[in-house]
């Protein structure tokens, strides 16, 4: 069975840093390009990064770039979100989501998401 | 960046009815790279459909996908009570992977 399993999140003060994780499991995640996606509660979807299979390739939304930093173990099946500079915005549940072997794939597996709070 | 529009922002139907969704996008998408999901309260989205029109694995037939420019459509033939929920397309031909505002389904 597919599975991605975020953890990491919690209340963090304006200007601080956490990072995010997220184990795979139920596939060759070494195969996969994977998204991190987030959502304010109440709002809508935002696109965050994604990495490709071998972690080459990488892009970031304006919102979060030079802030944010992508990577992924795939050794050990996890996929990480390091998040420095921390702002009130950047509060939302963050998602990890599968994609496919091809830059352009749907999102075909996500995770429940781990909350992340920035508040001082 | 290629932005979604989604209407309506809010459509109340009656289990049984059919629901139509649309998505607009600000510039041309290919069929092949705009896919719908649906996310339920407390839940993390679900894909339904991709490249338009295929459902995706374990997506009952009730839900269809379709193409006329840049305006998608996801229909839902007859609404069972599971299927209200909030609706959101999504191009995924590049970065950014945008996404619509979503369409919350809602019972009548």
């Amino acid at each position: 069975e597919v599975q991605v399993v975020e953890s990491g999140g919690g209340l963090v003060q304006p200007g601080g840093s956490l990072r995010l994780s997220c184990a795979a499991s139920g596939f060759t995640f070494s195969n996969y390009w994977i998204h991190w996606v987030r959502q304010v509660p109440g709002e809508g979807l935002v696109w965050v990064s994604r990495i490709n299979s071998d972690g080459s390739s990488i892009d970031y939304a304006d919102s979060v770039k030079g802030r944010f930093t992508i990577s992924r173990d795939n050794a050990k099946n996890t996929l990480y979100l390091q998040m420095n500079c921390l702002r009130a915005e950047d509060t939302a549940m963050y998602y990890c989501a599968r994609g496919g072997q091809y830059s352009n794939s749907p999102f075909d597996y996500w995770g429940q998401g781990t909350l992340l709070t920035v508040s001082s | 960046e290629i932005v979604l529009t989604q209407s309506p922002g809010t459509l109340s139907l009656s289990p049984g009815e059919r629901a139509t969704l649309s998505c607009r996008a600000s510039q041309s998408v290919s069929s092949n790279y705009l896919a719908w999901y649906q996310q339920k309260p407390g839940q993390a989205p679900r894909l339904l459909i991709y490249g338009a029109s295929s459902r995706a694995t374990g997506i009952p037939d009730r839900f269809s996908g379709s193409e006329s420019g840049t305006d998608f459509t996801l229909t839902i033939s007859r609404l069972e009570p599971e299927d209200f929920a909030v609706y959101y397309c999504q191009q995924f031909g590049g970065s950014p992977y945008t996404f619509g505002q979503g369409t919350k389904l809602e019972i009548k």
